[in-house]
């Protein structure tokens, strides 16, 4: 069973609208949270980490998380077509690698 | 921003074969790690290092191993690769934080096992 759960698989988003994507985890030992972004061909590159309960904001981007519930959100406002990639959630706890999501693919369209 | 290299980008090998990818990182970061990517399993965690000379087991370390000869680089090896073990394979390095640091990738090896 995937400790990190991600929702939709998919997403569909007009330019210049929100993308809400979600996250929950299984696992308690996990302390710490980051929403990693991957376009086609590349790797994974870090969005923004959240560590503490509450919002955290970085441009268009804001990220949620609850630790009582153990869900993560990633809410991207005025859409561009470069987001459109693959979005993982990511959890760690004090040791060892980085337990991913399968991901939510978005997709912007004019 | 880190800079994480990774060679070869590609890769054919034979059943049975010896497969070594290597991963290099100029930030003079403490821990580095190696990842798969398949579809429908996401990236899941191979080795990891904490510095020079360590390795430690992932969560699927079966059929891999892994060197660290200096900071700077940090390989898998296959030495009887498997079909099984195509896939995309990721590099990150990332510095010592109590679990808060923020691992940087490198592009990726794509690996085919015929």
């Amino acid at each position: 069973q995937q400790k990190v759960q991600q929702s939709p698989e998919s997403l569909s988003v007009p330019e210049g609208g929100m993308a809400s994507l979600n996250c929950t985890s299984s696992d308690r030992n996990f302390q710490y949270f980051w929403w990693y972004r991957q376009h086609s061909g590349e790797g994974p590159k870090a969005l923004m980490s959240i560590f503490s309960d509450g919002d955290k904001k970085e441009g268009r981007f804001t990220a949620h998380l609850n630790k009582a519930s153990l869900h993560v959100s990633l809410h991207i406002r005025d859409s561009q077509p470069s987001d459109s990639a693959l979005y993982f959630c990511a959890a760690r706890d004090y040791a060892q690698g980085l337990t991913f999501g399968l991901g939510t693919r978005v997709s912007v369209f004019p | 921003e880190a800079a994480v290299t990774q060679s070869p980008r590609n890769k054919v090998a034979v059943t049975g074969g010896k497969v070594t990818l290597s991963c290099n990182q100029t930030n003079n970061h403490n821990n580095m790690y190696w990842y798969r990517q398949d579809t429908g399993h996401g990236l899941r965690l191979i080795h990891y290092s904490y510095g020079a000379g360590s390795t430690e087991k992932g969560d699927i370390p079966d059929g891999y191993k892994a060197s660290r000869p200096s900071q700077e680089n940090f390989s898998l090896i296959l030495e009887l690769a498997t079909p099984s073990q195509t896939s995309v394979y990721f590099c990150a390095s990332g510095d010592a934080g109590g679990g808060q640091d923020t691992q940087y990738f490198g592009p990726g090896t794509r690996l085919l096992v015929l």
